[in-house]
């Protein structure tokens, strides 16, 4: 149980150009996602937190018309980065919290590789 | 069998105590492991890399086993502050950050 999903792994794209990331919970309601990036050999950094049905929450020195974020169910959760360039180029990891545990556990997904050229 | 698995927990433990857990992996080829540490809605931080002869940072060790694909974290005099929950991650990939795997990570509850 407990299975989170990306879609896509890994995606390339031009200068310029959306991405849209999914994140989904397969087998649980993800009342709570969360957006993370990674740059390589460093730890994750959050880049916002998204309740189903409510904006997100952006953490200080993340642009939110950059990188917009959908939680319009509580299965999926969407991360758009709108006119990608190559700086934006990352490891991008979503978790899912079902909320209300005892743990408040966070599962994590795969991860998505953007590469832009 | 998923890639990485770990006991859920929770591990209640008395302060002062000693504890361990393990996480296993199914990837032969996995490179490099690494546990995590993250404290309750709060963003995973990263505690340790694991090396295959095994490493330890104060009262933290960590060790590899390849033949038998699981690492282990063992924490001795163990604090109140030691409660959170610990990931095990795997790097399958040529390094920098692609290819991590998470576990579902162990809570641990260290108790007065």
């Amino acid at each position: 149980g407990a299975v989170v999903s990306q879609h896509p792994s890994r995606v390339i794209c031009k200068s310029g150009t959306s991405v849209k990331i999914e994140c989904r919970s397969l087998d649980f309601q993800a009342t709570t996602m969360f957006w993370y990036r990674q740059f390589p050999k460093k730890s994750l950094m959050l880049m916002a937190t998204s309740n189903e049905g409510s904006k997100a929450t952006y953490e200080q020195g993340v642009e939110k018309d950059k990188f917009l974020i959908n939680h319009a169910s509580l299965t999926l959760s969407t991360l758009t980065v709108t006119s990608a360039h190559p700086e934006d180029s990352s490891f991008y990891i979503c978790s899912a919290s079902s909320d209300g545990g005892l743990t408040d556990t966070q599962y994590f997904g795969p991860g998505t590789r953007l590469t832009v050229l | 069998r998923k890639e990485v698995e770990q006991d859920p927990g929770p591990f209640n433990v008395p302060e002062g105590a000693t504890v361990a857990f393990n996480c296993t992996y199914s990837n032969s080829a996995s490179q490099s492991f690494f546990w995590y540490r993250q404290d309750c809605r709060k963003e995973p931080k990263l505690l340790m890399s694991v090396y295959s002869s095994g490493n330890e940072d104060g009262r933290f060790t960590a060790q590899l086993n390849r033949a038998s694909q699981y690492i282990s974290l063992l924490i001795r005099d163990s604090k109140l502050s030691d409660s959170a929950t610990y990931l095990c991650v795997v790097l399958n990939s040529g390094g920098g950050a692609d290819g991590l795997t998470f576990g579902k990570g162990t809570h641990l509850i260290i108790q007065p």
